[in-house]
């Protein structure tokens, strides 16, 4: 099973949106809706940020987002903050009732 | 609030062999599964596999079957992560991850540094 596919990087200045992007198949992303988000700081554990494609969990600010369009999932952050700054994965349910994650983005607030 | 206390940073050499663990909560332990997941230093996430605590039936990831072995002492509501004779590309960040739904972590440990060099 391949990783999804993510951008390495992406950056934003505070204040606006970003959109991180996943590709998988239609095997993993595009076959289901069990999509997940995570946020990772540097030297911490990651922390979940969406399950289920856009469903926040309790806790998790309005300025995330997600959603998913044919193979590719994408998450959403507006008003970026400092804060923000961090690794980000995501990840899907397979067919083969595994799970796979995405290589990780690196959002630099500029 | 959900905890998964995992054990400290190891340091060994090849071929040792190596069982970290993973204690969580006592009321919710057999009630969700456990996975383990790898980063590599510098490196994304990897899905290594899950485990029921309640009947310690186990899926592995492909790329770890054979290598390690999962296990649990629901006596003690812990989770092993197990290998028998580490290699150097062991070397990595190894988190254990309370799976909630289909897919997703709510919870995670604060990670076991293993390190294996000669």
């Amino acid at each position: 099973q391949s990783a999804l596919t993510q951008p390495a990087s992406v950056s934003g200045s505070p204040g606006q949106s970003i959109t991180i992007s996943c590709t998988g198949t239609s095997s993993d992303v595009g076959g289901y809706i069990y999509v997940s988000w995570y946020q990772q700081h540097p030297g911490k554990a990651p922390k979940l940020l969406m399950r289920d494609v856009s469903n926040r969990p309790s806790g998790v600010s309005s300025r995330f987002s997600g959603s998913k369009s044919g193979n590719t999932a994408s998450l959403t952050i507006s008003g970026l903050q400092a804060e923000d700054e961090a690794d980000y994965y995501c990840s899907s349910y397979t067919s083969s009732s595994t799970v796979v994650f995405g290589g990780g983005t690196k959002l630099t607030v500029l | 609030e959900v905890q998964l206390v995992q054990s400290g940073a190891e340091v060994k050499k090849p071929g040792q062999s190596l069982r970290i663990s993973c204690k969580g909560s006592a009321g919710s332990f057999t009630k969700y599964w456990i996975s383990w997941v790898r980063q590599m230093p510098g490196k994304g996430l990897e899905w290594m596999g899950n485990i029921d605590p309640s009947d310690s039936y186990t899926k592995y990831s492909p790329s770890f079957q054979g290598h390690v072995t999962f296990s649990v002492d629901k006596s003690i509501t812990t989770a092993y992560l197990q290998w028998s004779s580490l290699k150097a590309s062991d070397t990595a960040m190894y988190y254990c991850a309370r799976l909630s739904g289909i897919n997703w972590f709510d919870s995670w440990g604060q990670g076991s540094l293993v390190s294996v060099s000669s």
